[in-house]
């Protein structure tokens, strides 16, 4: 079974329009990590959560962890040709410094 | 910020040769590395973790004799692929993070391999 659950699978947006994504977690988290990729490059790290209730922004980014730390939001405000990407959250199960576990991801487009 | 420096990007290789993939942090040391396999329009799927002047830990599935870990340094991990097939073919990005609790795992800019 999957831990990590990302939906939508994949986003089409008119620029401009704001969006939201979402990752669910099986197990409550140490830490969620949102990341963005452009397909055979590397990842581009974006926000950590740790606390429940936690939200950081950075610029037009906006994500979120419910208080049971099993859920994270990230949300785009007036979303630009440059937001899009693959957004993948990965999950710390086990604190310490230790591996990510990720989600398949979540393909947004943006339409100029 | 901190940088994690993977090389090289792109590699062909010939069917039965081997390739090292280098991953370095830059600027800060790192005990702990680690190596993932990203399928087309998959996720990431970590393959193990390397741990600086001891064993690597691989998950399960992932063949020790084939992908080879090195953690010589603080700042370096490599990952050889023996006697390469051409369903090694994929792309491999590491990940590291600084010796201090609570730090968020960097990525490489991944190595996409190609075994002709």
């Amino acid at each position: 079974s999957q831990e990590l659950e990302q939906s939508p699978q994949s986003l089409i947006v008119q620029e401009g329009k704001n969006l939201t994504i979402n990752c669910t977690s099986s197990k409550t988290l140490y830490g969620l990590y949102w990341y963005k990729q452009k397909y055979g490059e590397g990842l581009i790290f974006l926000m950590m959560l740790q606390k429940g209730g936690e939200e950081k922004s950075h610029e037009k980014i906006t994500a979120k962890l419910d208080e049971k730390k099993q859920q994270s939001s990230l949300h785009i405000t007036a979303s630009q040709p440059s937001h899009a990407g693959i957004y993948l959250c990965g999950a710390d199960f086990t604190g310490a410094n230790s591996k990510l576990t990720f989600g398949k991801g979540i393909t947004l487009s943006v339409r100029p | 910020g901190a940088v994690v420096s993977q090389h090289p990007s792109r590699v062909i290789c010939k069917s039965g040769t081997s390739v090292k993939i280098e991953c370095r942090s830059l600027d800060f040391q790192a005990t702990t590395m680690f190596w993932y396999r990203q399928f087309p329009k998959k996720s990431l799927m970590l393959m193990a973790t390397s741990n600086e002047g001891s064993k690597a830990t691989y998950e399960q599935g992932v063949e020790k004799d084939k992908f080879l870990i090195n953690h010589a340094s603080l700042t370096l991990s490599t990952l050889t692929v023996t006697s390469a097939h051409p369903e090694d073919s994929s792309f491999y990005i590491c990940s590291a993070r600084e010796d201090r609790a609570n730090t968020e795992a960097f990525f490489g800019q991944g190595t996409r391999l190609t075994v002709v």
